[in-house]
């Protein structure tokens, strides 16, 4: 166990439907990270924070791609009007070295 | 963007067999860390290295930060079932993010028993 929890597992969503996936951390870290994981490929950065500060986003990360972390705790990762091309694992992890939770297998139809 | 070059790209050795496993980069890191994951889950951190020509063990496994910071290897001693699943290497602190990991594109490891 990590101590990373992400919910929700899986989601299926139509094109063009909105989407909200949430990473809660079972203790207390600082540093949270968000990741995209395409079938054949490693994990690739999209954002991270240190606290509530969202202190560096990743290219990938357009403008339909929204991360929060409102109190320093939990955070989430929106994504609107979503395309075929979202389909992918989104990864949540914490911490200095990183400790990845379960991750949610977005799938767009 | 950034690439790491991770070998092989998949393995099938078997049970008892030791597996070695590298990544080599154009960029120099901090530090480098290697990952498990088995399907349908996230990656499983197994080992991280913090200096340049440090070797570390953690049970069974054993890796290396290359003295010139572009790359590291992994090895497996004395493999079971269990340790079949998809190793990632991972690269942190290179092209102006301290914080962000660069991933290889993995080893699929398949023990036959």
């Amino acid at each position: 166990d990590t101590g990373v929890s992400q919910d929700p597992r899986h989601k299926i969503t139509k094109r063009g439907q909105n989407v909200t996936f949430r990473c809660d951390p079972i203790s207390e870290h600082n540093r949270l990270y968000w990741y995209r994981q395409t079938l054949g490929q490693g994990p690739e950065f999209l954002t991270y924070f240190q606290n509530e500060a969202q202190l560096e986003k990743s290219r990938l990360l357009s403008d339909r791609f929204s991360a929060e972390r409102p109190k320093g705790s939990f955070s989430t990762l929106e994504i609107q009007r979503t395309e075929q091309g979202d389909s992918a694992m989104y990864l949540c992890a914490m911490g200095y070295e990183q400790y990845f939770g379960p991750g949610t297998r977005l799938t767009v139809t | 963007g950034q690439q790491l070059n991770q070998s092989p790209q998949s393995m099938f050795i078997q049970e008892g067999e030791d597996v070695s496993m590298n990544c080599t980069s154009s960029s120099i890191f901090n530090t480098w860390l290697w990952y498990k994951q088995d399907p349908g889950e996230g990656p499983v951190l197994l080992i991280a290295l913090y200096k340049a020509g440090e070797l570390t063990s953690n049970g069974r496994l054993t890796a290396q930060f290359g003295i010139t910071r572009k790359d590291s290897f992994l090895n497996i001693s004395a493999s079971i079932p269990s340790d079949v699943g998809i190793y990632f290497c991972a690269g942190q602190g290179s092209g102006g993010s301290n914080y962000k990991l660069t991933f290889g594109k993995g080893t699929l490891l398949t023990v036959n028993p």
